[in-house]
């Protein structure tokens, strides 16, 4: 059974709309993550949460902004699409401190029309 | 910031010689730990092996690679690819100089032949 949950697998939006990309971990983790990969870039850092609080954020737009309603929740709201936004998005966990390995979801992948 | 430069886009070998997958890394933290994750294609990154130990060889699944503080290298190695290795390599950098996350290098394709 996978631990860390994405939904959707896939997800087609059109230029300007509004989508919430779903994670949920099933780890007990307390450090969760949200990356990024394009045939453009590899994978590419965006946001870390610790107990549910915005440890780093490494992404420019304000367009992304993560949500964590539960500590083992942590939800990617991307508003005003763009085609650049096409991606993979991964949701990863681990647990803080460390050499602690990262635990990666399946993934969501975009494609923004 | 932390950076982490691995061999060049696409390696390609036959099956049976030996891997050997470049990866260097810039920190200003002197104890960072070193990461090696590995794609398979439409799958997920997963863990391949892992060191914070200078000049100690860490294995699993047939790879190997040692941590070498004095050349900032963590090259991955196996001494004989198999088909099923082929996938995307992933040498990643953890530093507190760089929080809790994990700064990936550009990745490498392996893509062994028969």
């Amino acid at each position: 059974d996978p631990k860390i949950i994405q939904k959707p697998k896939y997800l087609v939006a059109v230029t300007g709309s509004e989508k919430i990309l779903i994670c949920e971990q099933y780890l007990g983790h307390n450090a969760m993550y949200w990356y990024r990969q394009s045939a453009k870039k590899p994978l590419e850092f965006m946001f870390s949460y610790s107990y549910q609080k915005l440890m780093d954020n490494q992404t420019a737009s304000s367009r992304f902004q993560p949500q964590s309603s539960k500590k083992n929740h942590l939800d990617l709201q991307i508003t005003a699409l763009k085609p650049d936004d096409s991606a993979t998005y991964f949701c990863a966990s681990s647990q803080d401190g460390g050499q602690n390995t990262l635990y990666f979801g399946a993934g969501t992948r975009l494609s923004v029309l | 910031g932390d950076s982490v430069t691995q061999t060049e886009g696409l390696v390609t070998l036959t099956e049976g010689l030996p891997v050997m997958l470049n990866c260097t890394y810039q920190t200003i933290y002197s104890n960072p730990f070193l990461f090696w994750y590995v794609q398979h294609l439409n799958e997920s990154p997963r863990l391949l092996l892992k060191s914070f130990t200078d000049n100690k060889r860490t294995e699993h699944q047939g790879f190997h690679a040692t941590l070498h503080k004095s050349s900032s290298s963590f090259h991955l190695q196996k001494s004989s690819a198999q088909l099923s290795d082929s996938a995307l390599y992933y040498c990643a950098l953890k530093a507190a100089s760089s929080g809790q996350k994990l700064v990936f290098g550009q990745g490498t394709i392996l893509k062994v032949y028969l």
